[in-house]
C-alpha cells in the first residue's frame, strides 16, 4: 500500500533553534518527493522538489534530504524563526498509468517560540 | 509556477444547503484537482477534473454530492451538494505545471 509517514506529529522549539521532520514512505513506482509549507488557513507552498538521484537540496534556512534507498525524507530547519510556524507536509508522486498520483503525509504542525 | 485564485475564502453554511467554490488560474492547465482537508489531517483528493469531459472522482466522493464544472483551461468549480456538519473541511484546488503543484489558498467551510 502506497504509504506517507510523517513525525513527529507536532513539535515546539524555541526560535533560532533547529529541528529536523521526518519522512518515511512506501510508494511504488517513486516520480519525486516534495516537501510543502502550510500556513493557518492558506493553502500548500512548495518547499523543495527531489528526485529519485538527488540527496540534498537547500531552500534557504531549508534543506531537504532523501534516502531513496530507506525511502526516508527528512527536512531541516536552520535556525528557526516565528514565521515558520505551521504544518510541513510531505508529499510523494508515484507515476501511475499515464498520470501522477501524490500520496499525501499527514503533516507536522510545528510551533516555534519567542 | 501558475496562480490560482479561490474564494471563498472561507463560509459558514446551513445544514442541507449547498456551497460553489471557484478557481481561477492565471493560465490555462490541463488538468485541475479539487481536494479536501478535514481539521488536522492531510489532504485527501475528491475529483480530477478535466477541460471538455467529465471529472473523475476518487473512491468515496460521488457526482452527486460534489459536482464539479470545468468550462474552459483556467476555471473549476467544486459544488458541495445538501450539506451536512460532517462536510466542515478546508477545500482546496490544485493544478499541475511543469514539475510542480501550485495550490489555492483554500476554503474553510462549516456547516452548522
Amino acid at each position: 500500500k502506497n504509504q506517507v509517514e510523517q513525525s513527529p506529529q507536532s513539535l515546539i522549539i524555541l526560535e533560532g533553534k533547529n529541528c529536523t521532520l521526518q519522512c518515511n514512505y512506501t510508494v511504488s513506482p517513486f516520480s519525486n518527493l516534495r516537501w510543502y509549507k502550510q500556513d493557518t488557513g492558506r493553502g500548500p507552498v512548495s518547499l523543495t522538489i527531489m528526485t529519485f538521484s538527488e540527496n540534498t537540496k537547500s531552500n534557504g534556512r531549508y534543506t531537504a534530504t532523501l534516502d531513496a534507498d530507506t525511502k526516508q525524507s527528512s527536512l531541516h530547519i536552520t535556525a528557526s524563526q516565528l514565521s515558520d510556524s505551521a504544518s510541513y507536509i510531505c508529499v510523494v508522486i508515484l507515476f501511475s498509468g499515464g498520470y501522477n498520483k501524490l500520496i499525501f503525509g499527514a503533516g507536522t504542525r510545528l510551533a516555534v517560540h519567542p | 509556477s501558475a496562480v490560482i485564485s479561490q474564494k471563498p475564502s472561507r463560509d459558514i453554511c446551513q445544514r442541507g444547503t449547498s456551497l460553489t467554490i471557484q478557481c481561477q488560474v492565471d493560465s490555462q492547465v490541463t488538468m485541475m484537482f479539487w481536494y479536501r482537508q478535514q481539521p488536522g489531517q492531510s489532504l485527501t483528493l475528491i475529483a480530477t477534473a478535466n477541460q471538455g469531459s467529465e471529472a473523475t472522482y476518487e473512491s468515496g466522493f460521488v457526482i452527486d454530492k460534489f459536482p464539479i464544472s470545468r468550462p474552459n483551461l483556467t476555471f473549476s468549480t467544486l459544488t458541495v451538494s445538501n450539506m451536512s456538519p460532517e462536510d466542515s473541511s478546508i477545500y482546496l484546488c490544485s493544478v499541475g505545471y511543469g514539475r510542480g503543484y501550485t495550490f489555492g489558498s483554500g476554503t474553510r467551510l462549516t456547516v452548522v
